[in-house]
């Protein structure tokens, strides 16, 4: 039982320059989330899904486009990276109960 | 709108003292509440959650939080903190299913401990 695990662990872009970012875990839940981390601000979502074919919109959706064809993953993509997207992405997913479980997460560098 | 309010940005005590981190939230139901503990370079991991009923509740690492919602708040306490207990600790507020699942987190308070 990984738990939920992310891929790549660390990512180095130029601007403008696109990226997919996996997510996936191994214990059946529905619910996941993406977040980013910023020195100062703790965690912001960005967008979420409540079970597999549905996404929504977090608190910072642009720039960001997320896909979950399969229970088990969720895909943060990057269309046109930009500086301000430079990061620590989390991935977490969420019991039936309400308790939510992150992975290592994904360190991004966008130049 | 939920939020949350951490506070304390940095704390510092010595070890074997007492630690209480400060969590106030802002929610329109009845709250699920959770603490999470991030060390450098890792990943968060849970140290307790409240969903209902007893407001005192015991975490991992002997931790425990009370709830509170006349003040709003889920403050952290440690009766003895141990040196391995610096890191960064993020109070969390959400709801039970589909919209309300999201969590709002605080900015986080980083605890420093002194030997």
């Amino acid at each position: 039982n990984a738990g939920v695990t992310q891929t790549p662990k660390f990512r180095v872009l130029k601007t403008g320059q696109s990226m997919t970012l996996l997510c996936a875990q191994d214990m059946n839940h529905e619910y996941m989330y993406w977040y980013r981390q910023d020195p100062g601000m703790g965690l912001r979502l960005i967008h979420y899904s409540v079970g597999e074919g549905t996404t929504a919109k977090g608190e910072v959706p642009d720039g960001y486009n997320v896909s979950r064809l399969k229970k088990q993953n969720f895909l943060l993509g990057l269309e046109s990276a930009a500086p301000s997207q430079t990061s620590v992405y989390f991935c977490a997913s969420r019991t039936a109960r309400g308790t939510q479980y992150f992975g290592p997460g994904t360190r991004l560098l966008v130049l | 709108a939920q939020s949350v309010t951490q506070p304390d940005i940095h704390i510092t005590v010595s070890e074997g003292a007492s630690l209480e981190l400060r969590c106030n939230y802002s929610y329109g139901a009845t709250p699920y509440l959770f603490w999470y503990v991030q060390s450098p370079g890792q990943g968060l991991q849970l140290l307790l959650k409240y969903f209902s009923g007893d407001t005192l509740v015991q975490g991992i690492k002997g931790f425990e939080a009370e709830f509170k919602r006349s003040q709003s708040s889920f403050n952290l306490r440690k009766p003895s903190v141990h040196w391995s207990d610096a890191a960064e600790y993020f109070c969390a507020v959400g709801g039970s299913t589909g919209t309300a699942s999201k969590l709002t987190f605080g900015t986080g308070t980083r605890l420093q401990v002194t030997l």
